[in-house]
C-alpha cells in the first residue's frame, strides 16, 4: 500500500542548530516529492520539490532535501535554524495530480 | 501571478445546520482543484477533487459534497452537519494535466457546536 511516514511528531532543536526531518514513503514507482510548511492556522507553502535529476534539491528559507532511492527517503535539511522556522512540516508524495498522500507532520519546536 | 483565497477564515455552525464553503483561485485557467480537510495529527485528508466545471471526484465517503460552478469556482458543502465535520478545510490548486505541486489557500477552520 502507497503510505508517507515522518517517524517524528515532535522535534526541538536550538536556535542556529542544524535541522534533520525525516520522511520514508513506500509506492510503487518513485513518486514525485515535496515538503511543505505550515504556520498555526495557515494554509501549506511549498518549501521544495523533486521530481527527478538531481538528488539534492534546494528550497526557500535554506532548506534543502536529498532523495534516497535505497532508502525510500526524502529528509528534509537547514543547516542553521531560525526561531520563525518553528511550524508544521508536512512531507507529501504523489504519482499523479490525485494522488498526492500527506505524512501526519512533524512539528517543529525551536529553543532561544 | 497566480492566489487562492478561500472564506470565510473561521465558522462555528450548529449541528445539522448547512455548510457552505467557498474557494477562487486567480491568476490561472483550467486548474486541478482540491478540498482536504486536516485533523490534529493526522495529516491531510483528501476529499474531492476536479479537473474541471462539473467534473467532481469523491475520495471518502460522507456527509460532505463539492460542486465547481466556474473554471476557478470550488465550493464545499453540506446539508446537515454533524459535530465530526469539524476541522481545519483547506483548498488547493495545481496546474492541469501535470502531477506537480499544490499550492494551498489559507484554510477555514470550521467548528461545529
Amino acid at each position: 500500500a502507497q503510505s508517507v511516514t515522518q517517524p517524528d511528531i515532535h522535534i526541538t532543536v536550538s536556535e542556529g542548530a542544524s535541522l534533520e526531518l525525516r520522511c520514508n514513503y513506500s509506492y510503487g514507482a518513485t513518486p514525485y516529492l515535496f515538503w511543505y510548511v505550515q504556520s498555526p492556522g495557515q494554509g501549506l507553502q511549498l518549501l521544495l520539490k523533486y521530481f527527478s535529476g538531481d538528488t539534492l534539491v534546494q528550497g526557500i528559507k535554506g532548506f534543502e532535501a536529498e532523495f534516497k532511492r535505497s532508502q525510500s527517503s526524502f529528509n528534509l535539511r537547514k543547516p542553521s535554524v531560525h526561531w520563525s522556522d518553528a511550524a508544521e512540516y508536512f512531507c507529501a508524495v504523489g504519482v499523479r495530480y490525485n494522488d498526492m498522500r500527506f505524512g501526519a507532520g512533524t512539528r517543529l519546536t525551536v529553543k532561544p | 501571478s497566480q492566489t487562492i483565497h478561500q472564506w470565510p477564515a473561521t465558522l462555528v455552525q450548529p449541528v445539522g445546520s448547512p455548510l457552505s464553503l467557498e474557494c477562487t483561485v486567480e491568476g490561472t485557467s483550467n486548474p486541478n482543484l482540491y478540498w482536504y480537510r486536516q485533523a490534529a495529527g493526522r495529516g491531510l485528508q483528501l476529499l474531492f477533487y476536479s479537473v474541471g466545471i462539473g467534473q467532481i471526484s469523491s475520495e471518502v465517503p460522507q456527509n460532505l459534497s463539492a460542486s465547481r460552478p466556474q473554471d476557478r469556482q470550488f465550493i464545499l458543502s453540506s446539508k446537515k452537519l454533524l459535530l465530526s465535520d469539524s476541522g481545519f478545510y483547506l483548498c488547493a490548486w495545481s496546474f492541469g494535466r501535470a502531477s506537480g505541486e499544490q499550492y494551498f489557500g489559507p484554510g477555514t477552520r470550521l467548528t461545529v457546536t
